[in-house]
């Protein structure tokens, strides 16, 4: 069965830099797509940017200039880093993969429960 | 940004009740639409992929319809568990969006 499990802290002073990491466990990440999403309070979900098991990427262009997701397979992991934070950016982050059900479309699941990150001034 | 217009935003149902949720786009957007259920403590699970296709493992009482800007999930008998939150995406254009959710409680 596929797990998957967000990691990281959850404060992080505004201007600063933050980093998340999801471990995948019973798959591997050398296929699909290793999604980032978020959820702010009292929002919806915001899909954030993946990247593919090739190494490409795919960002929200409302987060582009300041985000990175990247691939670690030696630790079957994925990361998202979010420069520049303010306190919009505080929200419950959750990683997802994302798999082609033959429409060439990567749906999500399964997902991580979330962590939540709080933007502190 | 496609918006995705999701109604009604919240609805009061007894166990066997038969509910629907829909969601618009504010652009076509083929069948490249999913449907997820949010429960509080839990990760968000996929029920419904390209509109109207079952997720594996997913009970057969929720079934998906629509293309192009229109769109339903259906539950035909409420069980307890199903007391949570839907959203629907779009994955036809980037950024991919989500509607603003529906929130199903106990009458």
């Amino acid at each position: 069965q596929v797990q998957l499990q967000e990691s990281g802290p959850g404060l992080v002073k505004a201007s600063e830099t933050l980093s998340l990491t999801c471990t995948v466990s019973g798959d591997s990440i050398r296929r699909d797509f290793w999604n980032w999403i978020r959820q702010s309070p009292g929002k919806g979900l915001e899909w954030i940017g993946y990247v593919h098991y090739s190494g490409s990427t795919n960002y929200n262009p409302s987060l582009e200039s300041r985000l990175t997701i990247s691939l670690d397979r030696s630790k079957n992991q994925f990361s998202l880093r979010l420069s520049s934070v303010t306190a919009a950016d505080t929200a419950v982050y959750y990683c997802a993969r994302g798999t082609d059900h033959g429409d060439y479309r990567p749906y999500l699941d399964p997902w991580g429960l979330g962590t939540r990150v709080t933007v502190s001034s | 940004d496609i918006q995705l217009t999701q109604s009604p935003s919240f609805l009061s149902a007894s166990i066997g009740d038969r509910i629907t949720v829909t969601c618009r786009a504010s652009q076509g957007i083929s069948s490249h639409l999913a449907w997820y259920q949010k429960t509080p403590g839990k990760a968000p699970k996929l029920l419904i992929y390209a509109a109207s296709s079952l997720q594996s493992g997913v009970p057969s009482r929720f079934s998906g319809s629509g293309s192009g800007t229109d769109f339903t999930l259906t539950i035909s008998s409420l069980q307890p568990e199903d007391f949570a939150t839907y959203y629907c995406q779009q994955l036809n254009h980037y950024p991919f969006t989500f509607g603003g959710g529906t929130k199903v409680e106990i009458k």
